[in-house]
Formats: C-alpha cells, sequence, structure tokens
C-alpha cells in the first residue's frame, strides 16, 4: 500500500534555531502534498499546500515566513519552522495521496513532534 | 464554508459490542466526500472508510460501516465487534472535490474495555 515516511519523529530545539521537517512519498509520486499541525487534544488543522514545483498555497492565518514549505521533487516535501519559538511546539504531520481520494484516502505520515525549548 | 461536528469527546464500550461514533457536516457543495481517520496514541492517521456524497449506498470496510443520511447531513461510524486495538482517537473529515484538502472535526476518543 502507500506509504509515506515523515522524519524525524521527534525534535527537541532551541528558541531561535530552525527545523526542517521531510515528508516523502515512498512508492507513489505526489504533486500534491499537505502540511498539518495539531495542538494536544486538538484536531488537524490545514497549514498548508505544497505543490510540486511551485509555491505552496497557505491557509489564512499561517505565516510562509515562519513554516517554509518546498516541493522540489513529486516524492519529497519539507516543511522549515524558522526561528522557532516554544509556541511552535506542536505535532507536525503531512499526507498525500496515491491515486484516487475514494479508494485510497488521504496517506499520513507518522508525524513529527517538535518541543522548542 | 465547510464544518464537521463530532459532538462526543468521548465514547466506551465493551469489548465485542457495537458503537456508533457520531459526525455531522456543513456544506452549501454538491460534490463532496466523507472520511473517517483512526489516530492511535502513536499519532499515525490511519484511514478507515470513505464515503461519497453520490454514493446511494453506505461505505463499509471490514467492521467498519458508514450511516450516510445525506438529508440530516450526517455520516456516523459504525463499529461493529469492538475490540481493544480500536480505542484511539477518531477523526471525521470532509473534502469537497474541486479542492482536495480536508477539514477535520475535533475527534471523538473512544475507550474499548475488557
Amino acid at each position: 500500500g502507500a506509504v509515506v515516511s515523515q522524519h524525524p519523529s521527534r525534535v527537541i530545539c532551541k528558541s531561535g534555531t530552525s527545523v526542517k521537517i521531510e515528508c516523502r512519498s515512498l512508492d507513489f509520486q505526489a504533486t500534491t502534498m499537505f502540511w498539518y499541525r495539531q495542538f494536544p487534544k486538538q484536531s488537524l488543522m490545514l497549514m498548508a499546500t505544497s505543490n510540486e514545483g511551485s509555491k505552496a498555497t497557505y491557509e489564512q492565518g499561517v505565516e510562509k515566513d515562519k513554516f517554509l514549505i518546498n516541493h522540489a521533487s513529486l516524492t519529497l516535501s519539507t516543511l522549515t519552522v524558522t526561528s522557532a519559538h516554544p509556541e511552535d511546539s506542536s505535532f507536525y504531520i503531512c499526507s498525500a495521496t496515491p491515486g484516487q481520494v475514494m479508494d485510497y484516502g488521504y496517506t499520513f505520515g507518522s508525524g513529527t513532534r517538535l518541543t522548542v525549548v | 464554508a465547510q464544518k464537521i461536528t463530532q459532538t462526543q469527546p468521548g465514547m466506551f464500550v465493551q469489548e465485542k459490542e457495537a458503537v456508533t461514533l457520531d459526525c455531522t457536516y456543513d456544506t452549501s457543495d454538491q460534490s463532496y466526500g466523507l472520511f473517517w481517520y483512526k489516530q492511535p496514541s502513536s499519532g499515525e492517521m490511519i484511514f478507515l472508510i470513505y464515503q461519497g456524497s453520490y454514493d446511494e449506498q453506505n461505505a463499509t470496510e471490514g467492521r467498519y460501516s458508514l450511516n450516510f443520511q445525506k438529508a440530516r447531513k450526517s455520516a456516523n461510524l459504525v463499529i461493529s465487534a469492538s475490540q481493544l486495538g480500536d480505542s484511539a482517537m477518531y477523526f471525521c473529515a470532509m473534502m469537497n472535490t474541486g479542492f482536495q484538502k480536508l477539514v477535520f472535526g475535533t475527534g471523538t476518543r473512544l475507550l474499548v474495555s475488557p
């Protein structure tokens, strides 16, 4: 089945530093990937839609200069949290679909738990 | 705007019994899709079942079935013969066909007891 690999699974960084999170589709090509953020005991909130070869589309209220998204190939999208602060601590998760959504749903990565200290 | 509502923050069920998790939605679009995902404590999101707005029959996948009532705008998940491994958060989500992105409900935490 379709697999999306997300790395790292956990990261702790110092305030002011940047962190890069990778999302890879292992056995399919994904022209579009999605990045979500989830606070503890809350739902997933879509941050941005990552499009291969073009600029990402950010949801309202998401700072594009804070959360840099690069979708350089059909199998890799990266999310960089720049100048991270404690309020950026959260669970970040990506998703993609290998084909028809109604057949496969969206496949999610295993998520990245970011802690900024 | 799309909206998904899950009114049950938590549900309890005994092993081997059936349980229904509620989901209502709001959209002005005619074409849309409804999803259910399971999120164990590890954090991964597991796709369970999909229902298209034009599907006349309720979707089923093994022990999961979706009770789709279009006029009421509800898409409840029914889990039959609950197992201990079913304990997790369950999210209902909707996608408008033209946009691809998912909008999630607030989730229901299901606990299955022996």
